[in-house]
């Protein structure tokens, strides 16, 4: 079956400028995460949904940084006035909850700010 | 807070011999989950294999064995009978567990990885 999807694959943009990158997750996974990984380093939490309970938060680095889940499923990941720092792979994650505990990744989206 | 370390940012190993990669964790929860993950230069995140706090016995998937020494708070990989597809990043990550049948998911906090290498 179809596994976790992200879009756009690359994106280039210029310091400043708004981005929004989307993640469709496993269809009937409940909970859906976002990590961050720069060149190098291993993966930073970001934001963690499941159901229709309040999101966590807590991995967001700064009030620039939002994202969204429509309908349990589909999550769009917006980074507002982009800076150098925010270059990195963000990768999405779903799982099927009950129990589960593997997480089953997207290929990620690899961001650059020039 | 959670903490995972990995000692090793390289290894180096013979195709069809055995590797150790180290993982050391810090938490103060009793339930907690840990687990190791594959990163090929793709950039693929693959699961490999899953340890719960409470399980008594090691986990092992195929050639993967995950080493739990729950007194020393460490979780290494053990990879036997490597092959060269085996080169690759290796992550060790740790999840809460606090379950409730509401609470089955959970952010993973990961290591900064270790980089096999594979030899011919």
């Amino acid at each position: 079956g179809a596994g976790v999807s992200q879009s756009p694959s690359n994106k280039v943009t210029e310091k400043g400028k708004d981005v929004e990158l989307r993640c469709d997750p496993i269809s009937g996974h409940t909970a859906l995460y976002w990590y961050r990984q720069s060149l190098g380093q291993g993966l930073e939490f970001l934001i963690y949904f499941q159901g229709n309970s309040a999101p966590d938060k807590s991995g967001l680095p700064s009030d620039r940084f939002s994202a969204e889940r429509t309908g349990g499923s589909v999550s769009t990941l917006t980074i507002q006035r982009t800076q150098q720092e925010d270059s990195a792979v963000y990768l999405c994650a779903s799982s099927s909850g009950l129990g589960s505990y593997e997480q089953y990744f997207g290929p990620g989206t690899r961001l650059t700010v020039t | 807070a959670q903490k995972i370390t990995q000692t090793q940012p390289g290894m180096f190993v013979q195709e069809k011999e055995a590797v150790t990669l180290d993982c050391t964790y810090d938490t103060s929860d009793q339930s907690y989950g840990l687990f190791w993950y594959k990163q090929p230069s793709s950039g693929e995140m693959i699961f490999l294999i899953y340890q719960g706090s409470y399980d008594e016995q090691n986990a092992t998937e195929g050639r993967y064995s995950l080493n739990f020494q729950k007194a020393r708070k460490s979780a290494n990989l053990v990879i036997s009978a490597s092959q060269l597809g085996d080169s690759a990043m290796y992550f060790c990550a740790m999840r809460e567990e606090g379950f409730t049948i509401y609470n089955q998911g959970g952010k993973l906090i990961f290591g900064q990885g270790t980089e096999l290498s594979v030899k011919p």
